[in-house]
Protein backbone atom coordinates (compact mmCIF):
# COMPACT_ATOMS: atom_id res chain seq x y z
CA UNK A 1 0.00 0.00 0.00
CA UNK A 2 1.65 3.74 -0.99
CA UNK A 3 1.54 5.78 1.96
CA UNK A 4 1.53 9.26 1.91
CA UNK A 5 3.18 11.80 4.14
CA UNK A 6 2.32 15.57 4.53
CA UNK A 7 4.31 18.00 5.50
CA UNK A 8 4.46 20.47 8.16
CA UNK A 9 1.79 18.89 10.34
CA UNK A 10 0.78 22.42 11.03
CA UNK A 11 1.65 25.51 8.87
CA UNK A 12 1.52 29.18 10.74
CA UNK A 13 0.99 31.81 8.16
CA UNK A 14 -0.09 35.36 8.08
CA UNK A 15 -2.93 36.73 5.71
CA UNK A 16 -1.12 37.80 2.69
CA UNK A 17 1.46 35.16 2.93
CA UNK A 18 2.80 32.35 0.59
CA UNK A 19 2.13 29.06 2.16
CA UNK A 20 4.16 25.77 0.96
CA UNK A 21 2.77 22.96 1.55
CA UNK A 22 4.18 18.80 1.11
CA UNK A 23 3.24 15.84 0.18
CA UNK A 24 5.97 12.75 -0.30
CA UNK A 25 4.57 8.92 -1.38
CA UNK A 26 5.98 6.29 -0.80
CA UNK A 27 6.24 4.88 -3.96
CA UNK A 28 5.67 6.41 -7.65
CA UNK A 29 2.16 7.73 -8.17
CA UNK A 30 3.04 9.12 -11.53
CA UNK A 31 0.75 12.72 -11.69
CA UNK A 32 -2.27 10.65 -10.03
CA UNK A 33 -1.98 13.03 -7.00
CA UNK A 34 -5.13 15.57 -5.74
CA UNK A 35 -5.41 17.92 -3.18
CA UNK A 36 -8.33 18.94 -0.82
CA UNK A 37 -9.04 21.71 1.27
CA UNK A 38 -11.41 20.88 4.63
CA UNK A 39 -12.52 23.57 6.80
CA UNK A 40 -14.55 22.83 10.10
CA UNK A 41 -17.66 20.85 9.96
CA UNK A 42 -17.55 20.58 6.40
CA UNK A 43 -17.09 17.88 3.79
CA UNK A 44 -13.20 18.09 1.39
CA UNK A 45 -13.52 19.93 -1.59
CA UNK A 46 -11.07 19.13 -4.43
CA UNK A 47 -8.85 21.68 -5.18
CA UNK A 48 -5.72 19.71 -7.30
CA UNK A 49 -5.87 17.12 -9.54
CA UNK A 50 -3.42 15.32 -12.00
CA UNK A 51 -0.84 17.25 -9.79
CA UNK A 52 -1.64 20.48 -11.32
CA UNK A 53 -4.81 21.44 -12.83
CA UNK A 54 -6.75 23.61 -10.65
CA UNK A 55 -10.72 22.10 -10.50
CA UNK A 56 -13.16 24.20 -11.36
CA UNK A 57 -13.84 27.61 -9.43
CA UNK A 58 -10.74 27.07 -7.77
CA UNK A 59 -8.65 30.46 -7.60
CA UNK A 60 -5.37 30.74 -9.01
CA UNK A 61 -3.67 31.65 -5.78
CA UNK A 62 -4.20 27.88 -5.83
CA UNK A 63 -1.02 25.57 -7.67
CA UNK A 64 0.06 22.52 -7.60
CA UNK A 65 3.51 20.75 -8.92
CA UNK A 66 5.70 17.60 -8.66
CA UNK A 67 5.59 14.03 -9.94
CA UNK A 68 6.75 10.79 -8.92
CA UNK A 69 6.85 10.43 -5.15
CA UNK A 70 7.10 14.30 -4.80
CA UNK A 71 4.46 16.82 -5.04
CA UNK A 72 4.02 20.53 -3.60
CA UNK A 73 0.46 22.64 -2.73
CA UNK A 74 1.24 26.41 -2.84
CA UNK A 75 -1.30 29.41 -1.88
CA UNK A 76 0.49 32.72 -3.18
CA UNK A 77 -0.95 35.20 -0.82
CA UNK A 78 -3.41 33.24 1.84
CA UNK A 79 -6.72 34.76 2.56
CA UNK A 80 -8.82 34.63 5.57
CA UNK A 81 -10.93 31.97 3.88
CA UNK A 82 -7.49 29.78 2.96
CA UNK A 83 -7.41 28.63 6.58
CA UNK A 84 -7.95 24.84 6.60
CA UNK A 85 -6.84 21.53 6.53
CA UNK A 86 -5.56 20.19 3.31
CA UNK A 87 -4.91 16.19 2.32
CA UNK A 88 -2.89 15.15 -0.19
CA UNK A 89 -4.58 11.85 -2.28
CA UNK A 90 -3.02 9.37 -4.44
CA UNK A 91 -4.66 7.67 -7.22
CA UNK A 92 -7.85 8.28 -5.27
CA UNK A 93 -6.82 6.02 -2.55
CA UNK A 94 -4.62 6.67 0.47
CA UNK A 95 -5.14 10.11 1.91
CA UNK A 96 -1.87 11.73 3.69
CA UNK A 97 -1.99 13.04 7.50
CA UNK A 98 -2.98 16.76 6.59
CA UNK A 99 -1.71 19.91 6.85
CA UNK A 100 -3.72 22.54 8.95
CA UNK A 101 -2.80 26.19 7.62
CA UNK A 102 -3.50 28.62 10.79
CA UNK A 103 -3.52 32.05 10.94
CA UNK A 104 0.11 33.26 12.37
CA UNK B 1 -27.98 20.32 -9.70
CA UNK B 2 -25.03 17.72 -9.14
CA UNK B 3 -25.13 16.38 -6.02
CA UNK B 4 -24.89 13.35 -3.32
CA UNK B 5 -26.93 13.50 -0.62
CA UNK B 6 -26.19 11.51 2.85
CA UNK B 7 -28.67 9.92 5.27
CA UNK B 8 -28.76 11.08 8.22
CA UNK B 9 -26.89 11.11 11.86
CA UNK B 10 -27.21 7.42 13.67
CA UNK B 11 -26.39 6.69 17.51
CA UNK B 12 -26.27 2.97 17.63
CA UNK B 13 -25.13 0.94 20.33
CA UNK B 14 -22.16 -1.62 20.08
CA UNK B 15 -22.83 -5.01 18.17
CA UNK B 16 -25.89 -3.64 16.45
CA UNK B 17 -25.60 -3.15 12.58
CA UNK B 18 -26.16 -0.54 10.16
CA UNK B 19 -26.67 0.96 6.60
CA UNK B 20 -26.54 4.41 5.77
CA UNK B 21 -27.20 5.91 1.83
CA UNK B 22 -25.83 8.09 -0.49
CA UNK B 23 -27.91 9.14 -3.07
CA UNK B 24 -26.50 10.66 -6.38
CA UNK B 25 -28.94 13.30 -8.66
CA UNK B 26 -28.21 15.50 -11.94
CA UNK B 27 -26.36 13.18 -13.25
CA UNK B 28 -25.72 9.71 -14.51
CA UNK B 29 -25.20 7.55 -11.60
CA UNK B 30 -23.78 4.25 -13.39
CA UNK B 31 -21.01 6.24 -15.04
CA UNK B 32 -18.98 6.94 -11.63
CA UNK B 33 -17.20 5.54 -8.90
CA UNK B 34 -18.95 5.89 -5.69
CA UNK B 35 -16.40 5.99 -2.64
CA UNK B 36 -16.77 5.72 0.79
CA UNK B 37 -14.32 7.95 3.10
CA UNK B 38 -14.03 7.55 7.39
CA UNK B 39 -13.23 10.32 9.02
CA UNK B 40 -13.00 9.77 12.90
CA UNK B 41 -13.31 12.60 15.47
CA UNK B 42 -10.45 14.87 15.23
CA UNK B 43 -8.51 13.08 12.66
CA UNK B 44 -7.90 13.05 9.08
CA UNK B 45 -9.47 11.09 6.29
CA UNK B 46 -8.98 8.13 5.56
CA UNK B 47 -10.47 5.88 2.48
CA UNK B 48 -12.23 3.09 2.99
CA UNK B 49 -13.46 1.60 -0.48
CA UNK B 50 -15.53 1.93 -3.93
CA UNK B 51 -17.42 0.51 -5.96
CA UNK B 52 -18.44 0.97 -9.67
CA UNK B 53 -22.54 1.27 -10.01
CA UNK B 54 -22.55 -0.11 -13.80
CA UNK B 55 -21.80 -4.14 -12.06
CA UNK B 56 -21.10 -3.45 -8.61
CA UNK B 57 -18.11 -4.30 -8.55
CA UNK B 58 -16.00 -3.08 -5.30
CA UNK B 59 -12.23 -2.07 -3.82
CA UNK B 60 -11.32 -1.72 0.01
CA UNK B 61 -8.62 -0.50 1.39
CA UNK B 62 -7.16 -3.43 3.59
CA UNK B 63 -7.97 -1.61 6.74
CA UNK B 64 -11.55 -1.97 5.85
CA UNK B 65 -12.30 -5.37 3.79
CA UNK B 66 -14.12 -7.35 6.12
CA UNK B 67 -15.21 -4.96 8.41
CA UNK B 68 -17.92 -3.27 6.35
CA UNK B 69 -19.68 -4.18 3.40
CA UNK B 70 -20.34 -1.63 -0.19
CA UNK B 71 -23.33 -1.51 -2.06
CA UNK B 72 -25.25 0.02 -5.13
CA UNK B 73 -28.94 0.05 -5.08
CA UNK B 74 -29.14 1.68 -9.43
CA UNK B 75 -33.08 1.92 -9.39
CA UNK B 76 -32.45 4.44 -6.68
CA UNK B 77 -29.39 5.88 -7.94
CA UNK B 78 -28.23 5.14 -4.41
CA UNK B 79 -24.50 3.68 -2.49
CA UNK B 80 -24.38 2.19 0.64
CA UNK B 81 -22.35 1.88 3.52
CA UNK B 82 -23.00 -1.37 5.48
CA UNK B 83 -21.81 -2.93 9.62
CA UNK B 84 -23.32 -6.11 10.32
CA UNK B 85 -21.55 -5.47 14.45
CA UNK B 86 -20.53 -1.65 15.07
CA UNK B 87 -17.86 -1.15 17.30
CA UNK B 88 -17.15 1.93 19.60
CA UNK B 89 -14.47 2.58 17.14
CA UNK B 90 -16.63 2.69 14.18
CA UNK B 91 -17.50 6.56 15.50
CA UNK B 92 -16.89 8.71 12.59
CA UNK B 93 -18.23 10.75 9.99
CA UNK B 94 -18.76 8.97 7.11
CA UNK B 95 -18.61 10.63 3.58
CA UNK B 96 -19.47 9.50 0.30
CA UNK B 97 -17.19 10.86 -3.24
CA UNK B 98 -17.68 10.45 -6.23
CA UNK B 99 -14.76 9.33 -8.56
CA UNK B 100 -14.24 11.52 -12.09
CA UNK B 101 -12.72 9.69 -13.98
CA UNK B 102 -9.70 6.33 -14.01
CA UNK B 103 -7.10 8.44 -12.29
CA UNK B 104 -9.68 8.30 -9.02
CA UNK B 105 -9.76 11.75 -7.78
CA UNK B 106 -13.12 13.01 -5.83
CA UNK B 107 -14.70 15.55 -7.79
CA UNK B 108 -18.35 15.60 -5.29
CA UNK B 109 -18.48 14.77 -2.33
CA UNK B 110 -21.29 13.86 0.14
CA UNK B 111 -22.36 16.35 3.43
CA UNK B 112 -21.27 13.73 5.18
CA UNK B 113 -23.09 10.98 7.70
CA UNK B 114 -22.47 11.43 11.35
CA UNK B 115 -22.48 7.72 13.02
CA UNK B 116 -22.01 7.21 16.99
CA UNK B 117 -21.65 4.10 18.30
CA UNK B 118 -21.90 4.27 22.64
CA UNK B 119 -23.32 2.01 25.18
Amino acid sequence: ETVMTQSPATLSVSPGERATLSCRASQNVKNNLAWYQQKPGQAPRLLIYGASTRATGIPARFSGSGSGTDFTLTISSLQSEDFAVYYCQQWGLTFGGGTKVEIK
Amino acid sequence: EVQLVQSGAEVKKPGESLRISCKGSGYTFTNYWINWVRQMPGKGLEWMGRIDPSDSYTNYSPSFRGHVTISVDRSVSSAYLQWSSLQASDTAIYYCARRYDVTGFHDLWGQGTLVTVSS
